[in-house]
């Protein structure tokens, strides 16, 4: 158990809706960091928070956003859903200046549009 | 860009051979080197790590160095179990606080 915690495990929803991710890091690490899984494009960088603030963003399409709470939880946004949006979502959480830049990761949301 | 390269599997072994999965990866500067594991329905776990050049890691039988020269951190193990049966993932991160890249992953499946 790697101390993040990630809801809903399963998502099934339909094509043209909107979900939330929620993503609850280990406790005391700032940084929070989404990831997305899927078949034809592997395992890619999302977005990162730290601390509230966005500080970096990577292949995230306009139709998704994040953002990261007082209590330091994150939530991912995704709209406007494509079949090719179904994936595995995970986030991970760090501990910022950790000298091994190590990332703890959640158990992921699987996320199908149908 | 900074990218890393695994080999494709799926790797096929019996129980008790000798694993190697190779990986390479390019990138400015001195990156963190690690390998994930990903078991059968569950979320990525850190397997080892190397920070610096002619660092080994190792973790649970398995190993990797950091070979600067060759751009490499291939995973090897010594005698494979059914256990190990999973998707692994090469993956380097320039800077603290910086994203993980990760490589494609390898399904490495080990028969009893």
């Amino acid at each position: 158990d790697s101390g993040v915690t990630q809801t809903p495990k399963h998502l099934i929803t339909a094509t043209g809706q909107r979900v939330t991710l929620r993503c609850s890091p280990r406790s005391g690490d700032l940084s929070v960091y989404w990831y997305q899984q899927s078949l034809d494009q592997g395992l890619q960088f999302l977005i990162q928070y730290y601390n509230g603030e966005e500080r970096a963003k990577g292949n995230i399409l306009e139709r998704f956003s994040a953002q990261q709470f007082p209590d330091l939880h994150s939530e991912l946004n995704l709209s406007s859903l494509e079949l090719g949006d179904s994936a595995l979502y995970f986030c991970a959480s760090s501990v910022v200046g950790d000298s091994t830049y190590e990332q703890y990761f959640g158990p992921g949301t699987r996320l199908t549009v149908t | 860009g900074n990218s890393v390269t695994q080999m494709e599997g799926p790797v096929t072994l019996s129980e008790e051979a000798f694993l190697t999965i190779n990986c390479t990866y390019t990138a400015t500067g001195y990156p963190s080197l690690f390998w994930y594991v990903q078991y059968p329905g569950e979320g990525l776990q850190l397997l080892l790590k190397a920070t610096k050049a002619d660092d080994k890691g190792s973790n649970k039988g398995f190993e990797a160095t950091y070979r600067k020269e060759t751009t490499s951190f291939h995973l090897e193990k010594g005698s494979v179990q059914v256990s190990d049966s999973a998707v692994y993932f090469c993956a380097l991160s320039r800077n603290r606080d910086d994203k993980i890249i990760f490589g494609k992953g390898t399904r490495l499946h080990i028969l009893p």
